[in-house]
């Protein structure tokens, strides 16, 4: 079964400039998830989706990331523009039912 | 809010060594309990995890039992291996909702 695929897996980008990251998660999860995980921390949700709903979106800072889930398969991810602060690595988790969440690579970001 | 606290790292220790990493959490209701494992280049992997109290999760020679008394649970193994050598998250979620809440993990080094 293949897992969670993420692109690209780094990006370094100035600050200002907007990025967007891709999520393909297990085939048949309906449950998607972004979370952001700064260096030296653990991994804070960012949202999840259930199929293209969006469940949980509280810790999004909606003033400058957006996320989509189209026909509740792919998620992309972006932000637009970015700061130094947003350097972290972003991650990908999908889950079918219950609790186990499967997680992608990641996507390693650099604002300068 | 739920919040989850762990052993500070870097935890450097011989091949063979018993290995204990603590966490303990806060939460409201009966959460459910994780560990996960990311090791270098990949992402985050289920490495066990418990649902109830006095649960044992097990997994690869690792260990956790969920203890309600003392709102703990600490990931243990007999024996480590250099191939052991990752970032440990523990992490927690609720009844009801998927949504995880991760520790600020714990980096174990194994030398030979």
């Amino acid at each position: 079964e293949a897992g969670v695929a993420q692109s690209p897996r780094y990006k370094i980008i100035e600050k200002r400039q907007s990025v967007a990251f891709w999520c393909n998660p297990i085939s048949g999860h309906a449950t998607l998830y972004w979370y952001q995980q700064i260096l030296g921390q653990g991994p804070k949700l960012l949202i999840q989706f259930q199929n293209n709903g969006v469940v949980d979106d509280s810790q999004l800072p909606k003033d400058r990331f957006s996320a989509e889930r189209l026909k509740g398969v792919d998620s992309t991810l972006k932000i637009q523009p970015a700061k130094l602060e947003d350097s972290a690595v972003y991650l990908c988790a999908s889950s079918s039912s219950g609790e186990t969440q499967y997680f992608g690579p990641g996507t390693r970001l650099l604002v300068l | 809010g739920n919040s989850v606290t762990q052993m500070e790292g870097p935890v450097t220790l011989s091949e063979e060594a018993f290995l204990t990493i603590n966490c303990t959490y806060t939460a409201t209701g009966y959460p459910s309990l994780f560990w996960y494992v990311q090791y270098p280049g990949e992402g985050l992997q289920l490495l066990l995890k418990a649902t109830k109290a006095d649960d044992k999760g097990s997994n690869k020679g690792f260990e956790a039992t969920y203890r309600k008394e003392t709102t703990s649970f600490h990931l243990e193994k007999g024996s480590v291996q250099v191939s052991d050598s990752a970032v440990y998250f523990c992490a927690l979620s609720e009844f009801g909702n998927e949504k995880l809440t991760f520790g600020t993990g714990t980096r174990l080094t194994i030398i030979p």
